[in-house]
């Protein structure tokens, strides 16, 4: 089963709007929540990280929120861009790295 | 600074057929990994190692070898080849074993298995 569900699966925004993508988790047990993007051909990179003893994180257009009791969080991008364009994928994991569970992955477009 | 360089970036293969991809890091990381990338199931972790001389099984690593010799490198071995292994294959590297940290990724090697 898929212990990260991330929605939705493709998302278009026009420019200078916000993009929303949301993804929840089961296993109480995660204390780590990264975002990474994918542009095509290459290979995911770090976005955004969060643990949960914050509710939100914000580096510059990007902002992660955390609901730990409804076991869900969002990335908002603000003023969405046309390079903004990517997969992006939600993940959780707990106590080492090879616990890490990757969401489906959102492809946002954005329009000029 | 090269990072993680991945071999080869595409490949056909038919059943039954044996490769390796290859995966190698100049940033002295000690945790690589690799995972296949599917349609609608995100990253799934195949195997991993925190160290040379030591690897592990990941989430799913039926079908697929691995070794890990020297830090730097860290190839994944196909042994009889499937149409479900079909899909792109990432090698990611971390400083340290931490839950926490970067993941570090290849471009990925793409594969199709006839």
């Amino acid at each position: 089963q898929q212990q990260v569900k991330q929605s939705p699966q493709s998302l278009i925004v026009q420019k200078g709007g916000i993009s929303i993508i949301n993804c929840a988790y089961e296993n109480t047990a995660f204390d780590y929540f990264p975002w990474y993007q994918q542009f095509p051909g290459k290979g995911p990179a770090l976005l955004i990280a969060i643990r949960p003893d914050v509710s939100e994180k914000k580096e510059g257009r990007f902002t992660i929120s955390f609901n730990k009791s409804a076991k869900q969080f969002s990335l908002h991008i603000m003023d969405s861009q046309p390079g903004d364009s990517a997969t992006y994928f939600c993940a959780a994991s707990k106590a080492r790295r090879d616990d890490m569970r990757f969401g489906a992955g959102t492809r946002l477009t954005v329009k000029p | 600074n090269a990072g993680v360089t991945q071999t080869p970036k595409f490949q056909v293969l038919k059943t039954g057929q044996s490769m390796t991809l290859q995966c190698a890091q100049d940033m002295n990381h000690e945790y690589m990994s690799w995972y296949r990338q599917d349609p609608g199931m995100g990253l799934r972790l195949i195997h991993y190692s925190v160290g040379a001389g030591i690897t592990d099984q990941g989430e799913v690593p039926n079908g697929y070898n691995v070794s890990r010799s020297t830090t730097e490198d860290f190839p994944l071995r196909l042994l009889s080849a499937a149409p479900s292994q079909t899909s792109v294959y990432f090698c990611a590297s971390q400083w340290g074993t931490g839950s926490t940290g970067e993941l570090f990724f290849g471009e990925g090697s793409r594969l199709t298995v006839l």
